[in-house]
């Protein structure tokens, strides 16, 4: 069981956006800790996708969008394409456990 | 351009320690932040290991603390780590990575190594 909580998969069709939730508590999110947002392409290393709650590294398109309200993080992709489909996981810290936590990831299917 | 590379055996077996080395180009560890292990068993999300400052202080997952070693070695640009009596659960691939902010309220991983795939048989 994750900490970070996210769904197990989400789908739409090209053109369209979605969104993928990464829910926490007190200890985490909800304390302040800045949330990242990484996509797992098939058979590849985690890239970093969005850092500090909704910055996008250089190179990422603004497609891309992610925001922070409480105890939960959103990851927004809008002008969905086939090049989207993968694994998205979120990341935070966590004060009771002094570490950092992984949502569970979230495969993303473009119909 | 910052490159990871991780290194070891691809087969340990159980009740043995797992060691990996990762190897980082294009950047001085020396010249300051974290570095980190994390893994993902097949078919699993990813599980963060552990982290090392550039200064060698410490910090492990709690679940793991107990039997997970990380080091480092400024004057080989490279990072290391030790899992100690492994069992079948700790067969995954493992990413080496660098943390860049210095910020305690923000801890990702920009820089990823490519994965290398370690099995535990018995």
């Amino acid at each position: 069981q994750s900490v970070l909580t996210q769904p197990p998969s989400v789908s739409g069709a090209p053109g369209q956006r979605v969104t993928i939730s990464c829910t926490g508590s007190s200890s985490n999110i909800g304390a302040g800790y800045d949330v990242h947002w990484y996509q797992q392409l098939p058979g590849a290393a985690p890239k970093l996708l969005i850092y500090g709650d909704s910055n996008r590294p250089s190179g990422v398109p603004d497609r891309f969008s992610g925001s922070k309200s409480g105890a939960s993080a959103s990851l927004a992709i809008s002008g969905l394409q086939a090049e989207d489909e993968a694994d998205y996981y979120c990341q935070s810290y966590d004060s009771s456990l002094s570490g950092v936590v992984f949502g569970g990831g979230t495969r993303l299917t473009v119909l | 351009q910052v490159q990871l590379q991780e290194s070891g055996p691809g087969l340990v077996k159980s009740s043995e320690t797992l060691s990996l080395t990762c190897g980082v180009s294009g950047y001085s560890i020396r010249s300051g932040y974290d570095w980190g292990w994390i893994r993902q068993p097949p078919g699993k999300g990813l599980e963060w290991i552990g982290s090392i400052s550039h200064s060698a202080s410490t910090y492990y997952n709690p679940s793991l603390k107990s039997r997970v070693t990380i080091s480092i070695d400024t004057s080989k640009n490279q990072f290391s780590l030790k899992v100690s009596s492994v069992t079948a659960s700790d067969t995954a691939v493992y990413y080496c990575a660098r943390r860049p902010s210095s910020s305690s309220w923000s801890h990702e991983f920009d820089y990823w190594g490519q994965g290398t795939l370690v099995t535990v048989s018995s």
